[in-house]
C-alpha cells in the first residue's frame, strides 16, 4: 500500500518553463490537496478537490492551475515558472475531515 | 494573517526526558486540530488529534492538550527518544476542507 506517491522528486526549472506535478493516492479518499512549504512558514495551500470533479482555490493559488483527473490521481502545473515558485511541494489526501495523508514531496528550484 | 502558531521555533531535549510543544490558535470557531511530525525528506506524518468538545487526548507516548479558554494546544511526548528528533506541526481546520498550519518546531533530541 503506496499511500500517497509524487513525481518527480526533484525538479530544477529555469524561469519561464512550464511543468506538472503529479499525485496519486491509493486509499480511496474523496479529497486531495496540494501544499507548498517554505523555511519558516509551515505548509500553505494552493488548491484543493473536496470531492472528483471539483477544485478549489486555497490561500496561495496564483501562478498555478490544478487538475483533479480522476478520483485517485491530482495534478498541480506550474505555467510559467517563477523563482518565487522554489519551494517544497506537497500533494496530502483524505476522507471527509480524517487527517490528511501527505506524500514525500517535490522539492523544485526555479532558476 | 497565520491562525495557527507554535511558541517556539526550536526546543532541545535530553533523552529520557518528556518534552513538551506549545501551539497559540486564533481562529476561536475552529473545532478539530492535528498535531504531524514531519523527518527530514519527507512528509508530514500524522500524530494525533483532537476535537473542540475534549481538553485531553491520550496515544502511544504522546498527550494533546487543548485549552479553548485560551485557545492554546499543546502536544507532550513522554520518554523522548532519539527518534522523535523533527519538525512538529499543529494544525486547525479552519472549514471547507483545509487546514492552516503553524510554522513548526524543531526538537532536537540530545544523547
Amino acid at each position: 500500500n503506496a499511500g500517497v506517491t509524487q513525481t518527480p522528486k526533484f525538479q530544477v526549472l529555469k524561469t519561464g518553463q512550464s511543468m506538472t506535478l503529479q499525485c496519486a493516492q491509493d486509499m480511496n479518499h474523496n479529497s486531495m490537496y496540494w501544499y507548498r512549504q517554505d523555511p519558516g512558514m509551515g505548509l500553505r495551500l494552493i488548491y484543493y478537490s473536496a470531492s472528483e470533479g471539483t477544485t478549489d482555490k486555497g490561500e496561495v493559488p496564483n501562478g498555478y492551475n490544478v487538475s483533479r483527473l480522476n478520483k485517485r490521481e491530482f495534478s498541480l502545473r506550474l505555467e510559467s515558472a517563477a523563482p518565487s515558485q522554489t519551494s517544497v511541494y506537497f500533494c496530502a489526501s483524505s476522507w471527509g475531515d480524517s487527517p490528511l495523508h501527505f506524500g514525500n514531496g517535490t522539492r523544485l528550484t526555479v532558476t | 494573517g497565520e491562525s495557527v502558531g507554535l511558541h517556539l521555533p526550536t526546543l532541545s531535549v535530553q533523552e529520557g526526558d518528556n518534552s513538551i510543544i506549545n501551539c497559540a490558535y486564533s481562529n476561536s470557531a475552529s473545532d478539530y486540530f492535528i498535531w504531524y511530525k514531519q523527518e527530514s525528506g519527507k512528509g508530514p506524518q500524522f500524530i494525533i488529534d483532537i476535537r473542540s468538545n475534549m481538553d485531553k487526548r491520550q496515544g502511544q507516548r504522546v498527550t494533546v492538550l487543548l485549552n479553548k479558554t485560551v485557545k492554546h494546544l499543546s502536544l507532550q511526548i513522554a520518554a523522548t527518544q532519539p527518534g522523535d528528533s523533527a519538525v512538529y506541526f499543529c494544525a486547525e481546520n479552519s472549514g471547507d476542507y483545509k487546514l492552516s498550519f503553524g510554522a513548526g518546531t524543531t526538537v532536537t533530541v540530545r544523547a
